[in-house]
């Protein structure tokens, strides 16, 4: 069974602060998503990473793929209260294009 | 908007009924996903079609099915429903291919008192 683990599960910074998020698997994956889901809303994807070691950016967010494909982190750079809400990893690894998902990140930024 | 259209939105039904969740997929959209969303649980992948097939199952109730119709619309019916039911049901749909992302509509909240 694959399993996707993201730490921290809860992340509580004053604005203007880094912060990583984590996503790791003992399995490969073929991609690696990251969404991000507001109270109410359903998950909104952010990223696609499909190369082992690619890095992409989104403005201030930064997402990496592991060299092995089975881990990624998600990196936001100056944090604002607009980036509150639940970060989501999931991974694709079966040709049917079911994603596994983490148990997610609530992230907190307060003014 | 994201494209994917479920309803209804919020659901309010006692132990032992049944209720059918439904989807509409993103234009040209093939596949359709069913996750359950509960606190204690994340998002846990129940079952997926591909163009009317059944293409790929989770740890889906035997209580709980699912179809997809000529149209490409998706019905998730949940019977004989208990209190621990209750959570977020959303529906997701892609591409031939969901290693590339998923699109998500907004939910349906299920209520079983």
């Amino acid at each position: 069974t694959q399993l996707l683990e993201q730490s921290p599960q809860f992340l509580s910074i004053q604005e203007g602060e880094n912060l990583t998020v984590y996503c790791n698997s003992s399995s490969v994956f073929s991609s690696l998503q990251w969404y991000r889901q507001e109270p109410g809303e359903g998950p909104v994807l952010l990223v696609t990473v499909v190369t082992g070691g690619e890095v992409k950016k989104l403005k201030r967010l930064t997402f990496q793929f592991g060299d092995a494909r089975k881990d990624s982190s998600l990196h936001i750079t100056a944090a604002q209260p607009g980036d509150t809400g639940l970060y989501l990893c999931a991974g694709a690894g079966s040709n049917t294009g079911k994603l596994i998902f983490g148990q997610g990140t609530t992230l907190q930024v307060k003014p | 908007d994201s494209g994917v259209t479920q309803t209804p939105k919020h659901l309010i039904t006692a132990t032992g009924q049944r209720v059918t969740l439904r989807c509409s997929p993103r234009s040209g959209d093939l596949s359709v996903y069913w996750y359950q969303q509960s606190l204690d649980q994340g998002l846990q992948f129940l079952i997926q079609y591909y163009n009317g097939e059944e293409r790929a199952k989770g740890n889906i109730l035997e209580r709980f099915s699912a179809q997809q119709f000529p149209d490409l619309h998706s019905e998730l019916n949940l019977s004989s429903l208990e209190l621990g039911d209750s959570a977020l049901y959303f529906c997701a749909s892609s591409g031939a291919g969901g290693g590339y992302g998923y699109t998500f509509g907004s939910g349906t909240r299920l209520t079983v008192v």
